[in-house]
């Protein structure tokens, strides 16, 4: 299929560990955002990217999280020194270009913390 | 700063009833409103936007500037509604991001 795809489905670590987890975003599409979403919450931004930059990445919780897209296609949100905080849903979307409104989800990384 | 509230989060309607799923927001300037749906077992999806002006399996949402709304409508609902339904802003030309609500949980009665 050609939608987003998000590696790995589900990730399992122990506090304090580093974890990273990978988007591929729908070909040609030049926005990609990610999104965590905690139980009972709705998504909540993290960072969205036009091309190889950062847009705007104000809803990084602290700089134990980054996010990077060297070649404007595949993301990785590195998260460093893990919480038990931490363990949410991480989503991504891509949209054929920023203020289409129209986002195009993975079916997110389950992120556990022990 | 820009911020989207759905006062419920759990709606029951029996089937053929009316549905309305609230949603209000928050923002200096002119926003563009969406609603996005996620079925069981299913990605989160786009489900219509107030500018497109259009309806969605029956669904349509009006943008209420007086009332800062953009509550999602439907006559007669169908056990087939029953998902997750987030309201979404576009603060557009300002910091680009689209920020959601809570979510309310839409369950259809037989």
């Amino acid at each position: 299929g050609a939608g987003v795809s998000q590696t790995p489905s589900n990730k399992v670590t122990e506090k304090g560990k580093y974890v990273e987890l990978r988007c591929d975003p729908i070909s040609g599409h030049t926005a990609l955002y990610w999104y965590r979403q905690s139980l009972g919450q709705g998504p909540e931004f993290l960072i969205y990217f036009q091309g190889t930059g950062a847009a705007d990445d104000s809803g990084l919780p602290n700089d134990r999280f980054f996010a990077v897209r060297p070649e404007g296609s595949v993301s990785t949100l590195k998260i460093q020194r893990t919480e038990r905080g931490d363990s949410a849903v991480y989503l991504c979307a891509s949209s054929s270009g920023v203020n289409t409104g129209e986002l195009f989800f993975g079916e997110g990384s389950r992120l556990t913390v022990l | 700063a820009q911020r989207v509230t759905q006062p419920e989060k759990l709606l029951s309607v029996f089937k053929g009833a009316p549905v309305e799923l609230k949603c209000n927001y928050s923002y200096s300037g002119s926003p563009e409103l969406f609603w996005y749906v996620q079925y069981s077992r299913q990605r989160l999806q786009l489900l219509l936007r107030h500018i497109s002006r259009e309806s969605i399996k029956g669904f349509t949402a009006d943008l209420n500037k007086g009332e800062t709304s953009f509550h999602l409508k439907k006559p007669f609902a169908q056990e087939e509604d029953s998902a997750m339904y987030y309201c979404a802003l576009l603060a557009f030309n300002r910091d680009d991001k689209i920020i959601f609500g809570k979510g309310t949980r839409l369950h259809i009665l037989p």
